[in-house]
């Protein structure tokens, strides 16, 4: 049972455009939602997160949306440097589940490009 | 990722012997978590445990895999008669447990390779 969904396994852009990285959600307890960034053998690093209370927040160049009604959230990326080539993981956790522990997406590769 | 440091980055160990995968958390950190990460898919919650306690292990194998995280010293993440299957990255993470939405740091994870 997916609970928490990015069905792009892959994205390329161009530097300096803007990068969209889009997630969706199944489980309507969520209330908190991160953004993590994987290097290749490192562990994933803490981008920006959001709570359900709120429909944005924002962080320098990165910004995450969401739609509850939805059940989405999106990264936005802008503008897009060659070191933000990377995976990116959705994550999101409830009040309910025992230490609020993370359920992740699968991630999506970002590739981009000079 | 400098926080929480992991041991050994990289292990090797034959079918049937025993894994040890050790997590120091952040300082100030007490809650731990451990996830597993296997080729080509995404980060699978395992364990989660506060000091000399495991909250929710509802993510665990049944057999084989066992965590602790003792008064003093490291979590430990033990799996029993590796598999092949066992073969994965796997991350500790930790939080500070004063503030719930906060976010997880990880280590750089054990990456087991199971020959």
């Amino acid at each position: 049972d997916q609970q928490v969904k990015q069905n792009s396994p892959s994205l390329s852009v161009q530097e300096g455009r803007i990068s969209i990285l889009n997630c969706d959600y199944t489980n309507s307890m969520f209330d908190y939602f991160l953004w993590y960034k994987k290097y290749p053998a490192e562990g994933p690093t803490f981008l920006i997160s959001i709570s359900s209370i709120k429909d944005k927040n924002e962080d320098g160049r990165f910004t995450v949306f969401l739609n509850k009604s939805a059940k989405h959230l999106s990264l936005h990326i802008v503008p897009s440097q060659p070191g933000d080539s990377a995976v990116y993981f959705c994550a999101a956790s409830a009040l309910e589940t025992s230490g609020s522990r993370l359920t992740f997406g699968e991630g999506t590769q970002l590739t981009v490009n000079p | 990722n400098a926080g929480v440091m992991q041991n050994p980055r990289h292990l090797v160990r034959r079918r049937g012997q025993e894994a040890r995968l050790r997590c120091s958390p952040m300082k100030g950190h007490s809650h731990v978590y451990w996830y597993r990460q296997l080729p080509e898919e995404g980060l699978k919650f395992m364990v989660y445990l506060q000091k000399e306690n495991i909250i929710d292990e509802s993510g665990m194998p049944k057999e084989r895999f066992s965590a602790e995280f003792p008064k003093e010293g490291p979590s430990i993440l033990r799996i029993q008669q590796v598999v092949r299957g066992d073969s994965a990255a796997y991350f500790c993470a930790s939080k500070d447990g004063r503030q719930r939405n906060s976010p997880l740091h990880f280590g750089n994870g054990t990456r087991l390779t199971v020959t």
